[in-house]
């Protein structure tokens, strides 16, 4: 079975520190990918990336960057923590023109 | 712009009250269509896939959905809901290959045992 992992299902940060969240996938897909999810908004797409070392703008990339040195690893990186992304992200795999599959996510809080 | 759409946001119902979930999708071309689900404190998961072949797809936990090409419609179906099916409930589509999904906002579904 799909394995998606994420480091930590619970982070708190304070206002302008620079966040890590990492997502690990032990199935070699291609793609994998970054959402936010808000009530009322759904998922909606930070960034993705289709392989090593690419990557491509979602629907919300400001105040996000990513990267992705291995294929099993996709980091998003928070480069100024501000209050507004206060949210639950979510990482998620495929192989190509299959469905998502999703770690548990984690519930950032900032401060 | 592409998109898929929920007509509802949240829905209750009783125990074996039979179910269906609105989608609607605004893309033409090669459409692969999902849903997931979402029980509470746990991660998304698919429900069932559309990507050709018989409209009406059955997928886990009873549930089945119909696509229907002239309503750009893809509601999701279950006879008899259970309380265990209380979760939120996403619609998402995958145009052309293209391996971008596009999620709906979801529909809250609780059940009243």
């Amino acid at each position: 079975d799909v394995k998606v992992t994420q480091s930590s299902r619970y982070l708190v940060k304070r206002t302008g520190e620079k966040v890590f969240l990492e997502c690990v996938q032990d199935m070699d897909h291609e793609n994998m990918f970054w959402y936010r999810q808000d009530p009322g908004l759904g998922l909606r797409l930070i960034y993705f990336s289709y392989d090593v070392k690419m990557k491509e703008k979602g629907d919300i990339p400001e105040g996000y960057s990513v990267s992705r040195e291995k294929k099993e690893r996709f980091s998003l990186i928070l480069e100024s923590a501000s209050t507004n992304q206060t949210s639950m992200y979510l990482c998620a795999s495929s192989l190509r023109g299959q469905p998502q599959h999703f770690g548990d996510g984690t519930r950032l809080s900032i401060l | 712009a592409q998109s898929v759409s929920q007509h509802n946001h949240h829905v209750i119902l009783s125990e074996a009250a039979s179910l269906e979930l609105g989608c609607n999708y605004s893309y033409g071309g090669t459409v692969n269509l999902f849903w997931y689900v979402q029980y509470p404190g746990q991660h998304l998961q698919l429900l069932l896939k559309y990507f050709s072949g018989d409209p009406l797809v059955k997928g886990i936990k009873g549930f089945e959905a119909e696509f229907i090409k002239s309503k750009f419609s893809f509601n999701l179906r279950k006879p008899s809901v259970q309380w265990s099916d209380t979760a939120e409930y996403f619609c998402a589509g995958l145009k052309n290959r293209d391996d971008k999904i596009i999620f709906g906002k979801g529909t809250r579904l609780h059940i009243l045992p």
